[in-house]
């Protein structure tokens, strides 16, 4: 199964770049890499996807290496409402169906004044 | 707001009670899934459904019944059930089941049990 690693938590200031690592060194070839982003009691919403290379959208980015062990999760200018927890996911392709996303440990990301 | 509407957002039950979760979605979703978490844990998968078939159960027990009536409804009915199973019950939907088919989940039913 993949698994992923991330810092379990990281503090920041208004108005600086963000950049959370995510390590998945049993990434299979047909996996992407899922970012999500949580509230407390709210569910998981989807922030930004990517297979190799860069994936920029218009609230992030995301830079996948080339032996796509690890990626880079990019937060430009992050506000205090940026402030949630952070999952990187790999997903496990199920034979019968479906795709097993398993959720790593996440970062809690606090942005400050 | 959510594209993913579970109800009910609260619910209190005692040990003895029979009671459902419900999971709705109108994207045209092919694959659902239900999620338990526990505070300050992330979300630990329980089942899933690919074209309204259960294609896994992650070991989950008894007293927990998926249902899934047609592709845009999962249920899940509760039963005996024991106090640390109290958790933020979240369904998420995707369109395909495929890894590159992100997730979409409801804010969850939170789930007290005395």
């Amino acid at each position: 199964l993949a698994k992923t690693t991330q810092p379990i938590s990281m503090d920041s200031y208004e108005g600086q770049e963000v950049n959370i690592t995510c390590s998945h060194n049993n990434i299979a070839t047909n996996d992407y890499i899922t970012w999500y982003q949580q509230f407390p009691s709210q569910g998981p919403r989807f922030i930004i996807q990517g297979y190799k290379t860069k994936v920029t959208n218009e609230v992030a980015s995301l830079f996948i290496p080339a032996d796509r062990k690890s990626s880079t999760l990019s937060l430009p200018r992050v506000s205090l409402s940026d402030t949630a927890v952070y999952y990187c996911l790999v997903g496990d392709k199920l034979t019968g169906g479906g795709n097993k996303l398993t959720f790593g440990t996440g970062t809690q990301l606090k942005v400050e004044l | 707001d959510t594209e993913v509407t579970q109800t009910p957002k609260h619910l209190v039950m005692g040990m003895t009670n029979k009671k459902s979760l419900k999971c709705e979605q109108h994207m045209g979703h092919r694959a659902m899934y239900w999620y338990k978490q526990k505070a300050k844990k992330p979300p630990e998968l329980m089942f899933v459904y690919s074209y309204e078939k259960l294609s896994i159960n992650e070991s989950v027990p008894s007293r927990f019944s998926p249902e899934c009536p047609n592709s845009s409804l999962l249920n899940l009915h509760l039963h005996a059930l024991q106090p640390e199973d109290s958790a933020l019950y979240l369904c998420a939907s995707s369109q395909t089941g495929q890894n590159n088919s992100p997730l979409h989940f409801g804010n969850g039913t939170r789930l007290t049990v005395t």
